[in-house]
């Protein structure tokens, strides 16, 4: 299994520009999820997925899209990209945990710079 | 989703058992104690999870007491490549991690 894939893994945007982040993971997980980590910083979610069709909101979901139209994919689309979403962006899946907190696998990251 | 708390920081040498603390004084009973590990330009790793009492692995310990209010992560003679940053993490069925600062672990030589 590849786990879980990232790309890119570094993009440079200037401000105004829109793009997408790919997300896969080839372990079936129902459960999928993006998070920023900011420098010296904890990671904060942005948005999730249970399973395909369905996504909510994080913490920090202002000016990201997701959709989920199938298990493996989970795309994060910026509509206009603005310096403050300079940031590392993680890509996760797991199991959908029913009572406990399923393992998350993280993919490598994508290392995103807006000028 | 409980919050936690951490030390910003903590230094070792090679070998030593190394114990990093996480206070959550507002955990839920349905709440687990999950332990993830972040190396510089990588995503988190699990290393441990629990409920009470003591949890051990090929890596880590983990113990909680019985108020289950803390969690200590004991990491047996750290060596250098144990240089990390490790977050404590409290949540139910929730895949919604919420991550805090974590703690950074420099091991030295």
């Amino acid at each position: 299994n590849a786990g879980v894939t990232q790309t890119p893994k570094f993009q440079v945007l200037k401000t105004g520009q829109s793009m997408t982040l790919q997300c896969a993971q080839d372990m079936n997980h129902e459960y999928m999820s993006w998070y920023r980590q900011d420098p010296g910083m904890g990671l904060r979610l942005i948005h999730y997925s249970v399973g395909a069709g369905i996504t909510d909101q994080g913490e920090v979901p202002n000016g990201y899209n997701v959709s989920r139209s199938t298990t493996e994919d989970f795309p994060l689309r910026l509509l206009s990209a603005a310096p403050s979403q300079t940031s590392v962006y993680f890509c996760a899946s797991s199991y959908l945990g029913l009572a406990e907190q399923e393992t998350q696998y993280f993919g490598p990251g994508t290392r995103l710079l807006v000028l | 989703l409980a919050k936690t708390t951490q030390p910003i920081s903590m230094d070792s040498y090679e070998g030593q058992e190394v114990n990093i603390t996480c206070s959550h004084n507002n955990i839920a009973t349905n709440d687990y104690i999950t332990w993830y590990q972040q190396f510089p330009s990588q995503g988190p790793r699990f290393i441990i999870q629990g409920y009470k009492t003591k949890v051990t692995n090929e890596v880590a310990s983990l113990f909680i007491p019985a108020d289950r209010k803390s969690s200590t992560l004991s990491l047996p003679r750290v060596s250098l490549s144990d240089t990390a940053v490790y977050y404590c993490l409290v949540g139910d069925n929730g895949n919604k991690l919420v991550f805090g600062a974590g703690t950074i672990l420099r091991v030295k030589s």
